[in-house]
């Protein structure tokens, strides 16, 4: 089974320019998160959707924007990086509650951002 | 305000040894509280979590961890640590109002052989 799959892996972007972060999931799982985890702060949360067509703020949500495509997709934007947002994204995944917190996690994403 | 502590940033054991990491919390009601493991270069994986009824947790890899209301912890155990133990763990506590989870900073478990 893949679980959570993420892409780009690596990235390298220069301040201004936008991408997205890719996020798919074949558990059929309702609940979708996206953290960005930094050096000696653990991770915080961007942004979760509890459901297909639902997304909500979370920790960190300025500098970026969501989609939930789908079920099974949920797509992280940077509109005009910034050298702040250096970070590696993960995305997760939950068949329960949103508040019962994340099951399956990708691999991540490595974003730079100079 | 929720928050998490993990007081010991590095943590070195010998094989075969007993293991325990420490985890604090800070909530008003009763959290949910949640272990975590991560390999380098690799995305989180759940060991156990805790939302109600017996205090005593089991997880995977032979993980457990207990929550004690009156100290505000939820310490991970396992009772002789294998060298693939060797990672980066995380102890997280969640909010009932939504999957805002608060994450500690991490404490890195490096075993001696």
């Amino acid at each position: 089974n893949a679980g959570v799959t993420q892409t780009p892996k690596f990235q390298v972007l220069k301040t201004g320019q936008s991408m997205t972060l890719q996020c798919a999931q074949d558990m059929n799982h309702n609940s979708m998160y996206w953290y960005r985890q930094d050096p000696g702060m653990g991770l915080r949360l961007i942004y979760y959707s509890a459901s297909e067509g639902t997304t909500d703020k979370g920790e960190v949500p300025n500098g970026y924007n969501v989609s939930r495509l789908n079920k099974r997709e949920f797509s992280l934007r940077l509109e005009s990086a910034a050298p702040s947002q250096t970070s590696v994204y993960f995305c997760a995944s939950s068949e329960a509650r949103a508040e019962r917190g994340p099951q399956h996690f990708g691999d991540g994403t490595r974003l730079s951002i100079l | 305000a929720q928050s998490v502590t993990q007081p010991d940033i590095h943590i070195t054991v010998s094989e075969g040894a007993s293991l325990e990491l420490r985890c604090n919390y800070s909530y008003g009601a009763t959290p949910y509280l949640f272990w975590y493991v991560q390999s380098p270069g690799q995305g989180l994986q759940l060991l156990l979590k805790y939302f109600s009824g017996d205090t005593l947790v089991q997880g995977i890899k032979g993980f457990e961890a207990e929550f004690k209301r009156s100290q505000s912890s939820f310490n991970l155990r396992k009772p002789s640590v294998h060298w693939s133990d060797a990672a980066e763990y995380f102890c997280a506590v969640g909010a009932v109002e939504g999957g805002k989870l608060i994450f500690g900073q991490g404490t890195e478990l490096s075993v001696k052989p």
